[in-house]
């Protein structure tokens, strides 16, 4: 399967724990997407990396939010000291190319990281 | 803060008719426009994008695309009972910019 994977699928943590969560895009994929969804409503844009910089980061991002994409392929999300508002599923994204051709702005989704703060 | 809106539904429709799912937009110089499905408990799926004026057309799916109405519309032809999902509008901000804004989703449901 050559498609995006995120790790873990699912997470359960206490309320003040920190998670990290993987992203691994599709292989030739330049830019990479991170956002959080809750039920009802559509994906919340987060932060995106064009290879290893992270060239935007949504001011609805607190300073427990951190993102990493350190050698432009997978990314790390991590959340310090989780609060149950964090509950949501986290969904990493990656686009074709580092260009501006009508192709690369076409986002695939991975399966998600289903958050759960207890 | 750019806004995307979604008659959420749900939108009912019988078998075979058309399903028309709507969309508007605030960013004016907005360029890239996409409309996404999504089953429930899955992740989104890239239906279509639309970047200029008029219709585009893929199979039984048709992209509508007016920029000076700020509006947006994916018509699906021949609706299946597969076809029952949330359909998100997807808008990039700005000129070429990369950050999406997402609407809240309008929930199909087709009527065997």
């Amino acid at each position: 399967d050559t498609g995006v994977s995120q790790n873990p699928r699912h997470k359960i943590t206490k309320r003040g724990q920190n998670v990290t969560f993987r992203c691994d895009p599709i292989s030739e994929h330049n830019r990479l997407y991170w956002y959080r969804q809750t039920l009802g409503q559509g994906p919340e844009f987060l932060t995106y990396f064009q290879n290893e910089a992270q060239l935007e980061k949504s001011r609805l991002l607190s300073d427990r939010f951190s993102a990493e994409r350190p050698k432009g392929s997978f990314s790390t999300l991590e959340i310090q000291r989780t609060e149950q508002g964090d509950s949501a599923m986290y969904l990493c994204a990656s686009s074709p190319t580092s260009g501006r051709t009508l192709g690369s702005y076409e986002q695939y989704f991975g399966p998600g990281t289903r958050l759960t703060v207890t | 803060q750019k806004e995307v809106e979604q008659n959420s539904g749900p939108l009912s429709v019988p078998e075979g008719a058309i399903a028309s799912l709507n969309c508007t937009y605030s960013d004016r110089v907005s360029q890239s426009f996409f409309w996404y499905r999504q089953y429930s408990g899955k992740s989104p799926e890239l239906i279509m994008s639309i970047y200029s004026n008029g219709d585009k057309e893929d199979g039984r799916f048709t992209a509508q695309l007016n920029k000076a109405s700020q509006y947006v519309s994916l018509l699906i032809r021949d609706s299946q009972p597969s076809d029952s999902a949330t359909y998100l509008c997807a808008v990039n901000e700005g000129t070429g910019g990369f950050k999406t804004i997402f609407g809240a989703g309008t929930r199909l449901f087709v009527k065997a």
